[in-house]
């Protein structure tokens, strides 16, 4: 099975700040990689596909990057409703690993 | 719009076996994979296999094989997860989700709103 890393595993930030969330893959998964938001008590939410594109309606401070084995989130200026948890998935092979997450709060 | 819709929570004992439904609705059923995706308590998300709606063909995560088994009714729009012989670590919260190919990767574009299964003696 090919292992997803996400870091950091937690981060505190703060209203307006830029962030960038990572996820390593075992093995080169092309641009095969997902990215996911999720809230408390919520499924999770599709952000990003094939590594960089925006899913629609999903605003353009999310901006996805990569290819290979390391990929990256970033949030441009964060929203008080970004404060969630963020997952990176691959679907190059199956079985479709996610990573183990980033949580993100408010500092 | 379109809208994945999952039955209740269930509670069983060790060693039963649980199904889960996941009725579509406001799109083309057969033209989208369905996956089932599971969430233990305070844990990250775990893939468990998928469905092609149109034919019916399975793929399996190898840590379930045996133990699962994904279906889909056509005419009722309907995927469904049984699980058998079920342990404590078995008790999540699982998901359905539709599953779009073109133009990219593989994706979970839309998702039902998950099924708590505890499993509890």
């Amino acid at each position: 099975d090919i292992r997803m890393t996400q870091s950091p595993s937690s981060l505190s930030a703060s209203v307006g700040d830029r962030v960038t969330l990572t996820c390593r893959a075992s093995q080169n998964v092309g641009t095969f990689l997902n990215w996911y938001q999720q809230k408390p008590g919520k499924a999770p939410n599709l952000l990003i596909f094939s590594a960089s594109t925006l899913q629609s309606g999903v605003p353009s401070r999310f901006i996805g990057g990569g290819s290979g084995t390391d990929f990256s989130l970033t949030i441009s200026s964060l929203q008080p409703e970004d404060f969630a948890t963020y997952y990176c998935q691959q679907t190059y092979n199956a079985p479709h690993t996610f990573g183990q997450g980033t949580h993100m709060e408010i500092k | 719009q379109v809208q994945l819709v999952q039955s209740g929570a269930e509670v069983k004992k060790p060693g039963a076996s649980v199904r889960v439904s996941c009725k579509t609705s406001g799109y083309t059923f057969i033209l989208h994979n369905i996956h089932w995706v599971r969430q233990a308590p305070g844990q990250s998300l775990e893939w468990m296999g998928w469905i092609n709606a149109d034919n019916g063909d399975t793929r399996y995560s190898e840590k379930f094989q045996g133990r699962v088994t994904i279906t889909r009714a056509t005419s009722a729009r309907t995927a469904y997860m049984d699980l058998s012989s079920l342990r404590s670590e078995d008790t999540a919260v699982y998901y359905c989700a539709r599953s779009t190919l073109e133009d990219g990767s593989p994706r979970l574009d839309s998702w039902g709103q998950g099924t708590l299964v505890t499993v509890s003696s």
